[in-house]
């Protein structure tokens, strides 16, 4: 069964940077890509990027480049996502999701991580 | 970045069918036949429902289905159920640098 299990809870300073991490299990790594999506409190989802899992190609929203990387370790299946220059307007709980494909296209996200919850005060 | 535009809440009674809708452009839902639905209840992690427009995967129920008609799309809940109470959320492959963007998100209320 597939899975993706993200690291715990975080609570950072304004201006500081966090990472967050999302173990995937159960399938082959390297034949699907990671997203990341966000929830800010009262707020929908948000796209933030995705990243392959093959390659490392990586693809981010315009609203976070310059401020987010997002990396894989394959020998360990595990992605993840560091955010820099943390603002309040950061804090949210960011979720992990694999890329899920067809026999032609890969164009959905399926499972998802737990959600890890990135608290950003002073 | 751009969203895609969803109704802020939808309603209905148990045993009715509720319909959201999904509104794109010509650049995302219109151009490719790539959206899928998520259903998500506060404090869990989001649930697919429904993907390339309108196949659903195994283990989610008949009740609910997709279509897309030009750059709008919609999902329907048929005989609405008290367990369908939650927010759904649209997405659309936009084959751009930014590769998806999401609808606005809509609560279903179950009256």
């Amino acid at each position: 069964q597939v899975h993706l299990v993200q690291s715990g809870a975080e609570v950072k300073k304004p201006g500081a940077s966090v990472k967050v991490s999302c173990k995937a299990s159960g399938y082959s790594f390297t034949t699907h890509g990671i997203a990341w999506v966000r929830q800010a409190p009262g707020q929908g989802l948000e796209w933030m990027g995705w990243i392959s899992g093959y390659n490392s190609n990586r693809k981010y929203g315009k609203k976070f480049q310059g401020r987010v990387t997002m990396t894989t370790d394959t020998p360990t299946s595990t992605a993840y996502l560091e955010l820099r220059s943390l603002r309040s307007d950061d804090t949210a709980v960011y979720y992990c999701a694999r890329e899920d494909c067809s026999r032609t296209s890969c164009s959905w996200f399926d499972p998802w991580g737990q959600g890890t919850l990135v608290i950003v005060s002073s | 970045q751009s969203v895609l535009t969803q109704p802020a809440s939808v309603s209905g009674s148990p045993g009715q069918s509720i319909t959201i809708s999904c509104n794109g452009t010509s650049s995302d839902v219109g151009a490719y036949d790539f959206v899928s639905w998520y259903q998500h209840h506060p404090g869990k992690a989001p649930k697919l429902m429904i993907f390339d427009v309108n196949n659903r995967p195994s283990g989610v129920s008949n009740r609910f289905s997709g279509s897309k008609s030009y750059n709008s799309a919609s999902l329907t809940i048929s005989g609405l159920q008290a367990e369908d109470e939650a927010d759904y959320y649209c997405t659309s492959y936009t084959g751009s640098d930014i590769l998806y963007v999401f609808g606005t998100g809509t609560k279903v209320t179950v009256l």
